[in-house]
């Protein structure tokens, strides 16, 4: 099966942007959908597919793809952006799904 | 609003089956729209996918996990459940339900999700 590899650790600037990258080979077939997660919390939905930010997301939150690459911006991070960002998609093979293995936004 | 709460003992015996189950409240469970997953993280892991299952009852599991896990659901009872049998210490895990959806062609998402269940497996 698949993996979908993101970068350990990412940091910005408060009011800059910063952007979560996350690679595999079932990006080139489906999009991906990125979960935010704040210390002792469960995941949020903050993005999916080509345009699709779920209601009570910030505007400041936007997606990409690009190839095998899809990638989440944060565009004026703020403080409580501070999480770990983690990508999925369904899995090349079709039958199941892959998680990224995670991105810890720092803010600065 | 659609909520989602897991339930189930916070520790089992190594060897034995974890069972958990996940009650929808606040709206529906059924229909062909949606389907219904188990994922879990061990402390200070990454996020990883059990298995998913729609209405129909149609499941899918993580290829590793697959010969040890069953996710059922029951539209009148407003649950899903989840047995992953032989546990060892490697499953321990905070266990996260979810509402799963596909929102647009190629693209599904987990848009509601459980607090969440620490289950510790001892020896």
């Amino acid at each position: 099966s698949s993996e979908l590899t993101q970068d350990p650790a990412v940091s910005v600037a408060l009011g800059q942007t910063v952007r979560i990258t996350c690679q595999g080979d079932s990006l080139r077939t489906y999009y991906a959908s990125w979960y935010q997660q704040k210390p002792g919390q469960a995941p949020v939905l903050v993005f999916c597919g080509r345009n699709n930010r779920p209601s009570g997301i910030p505007d400041r939150f936007s997606g990409s793809t690009s190839g095998n690459a899809a990638s989440l911006t944060i565009t004026g991070a703020r403080a409580e952006d501070e999480a770990d960002y983690y990508c999925t998609s369904r899995d090349s093979s079709d039958d199941h799904l892959v998680f990224g293995t995670g991105t810890t936004v720092t803010v600065l | 609003q659609l909520q989602l709460q897991e339930s189930g003992p916070g520790l089992v015996k190594a060897s034995e089956t974890l069972s958990l189950t996940c009650t929808v409240s606040g709206g529906s469970i059924s229909g062909s729209d949606y389907y219904w997953g188990w994922l879990r993280q061990p402390p200070g892991k990454g996020l990883g996918w059990i298995g998913i299952i729609y209405n129909s009852g149609n499941s899918y599991y993580n290829p590793s996990l697959r010969s040890r896990v069953t996710v059922s659901v029951d539209t009148s009872k407003k649950q899903s459940s989840l047995n992953l049998r032989s546990v060892t210490a490697a499953d321990t895990a905070v266990y996260y339900c979810a509402r799963g959806g596909h929102f647009g062609d190629h693209v599904e998402a987990f848009d509601i999700w459980g607090r969440g269940t620490m289950v510790s497996v001892s020896s």
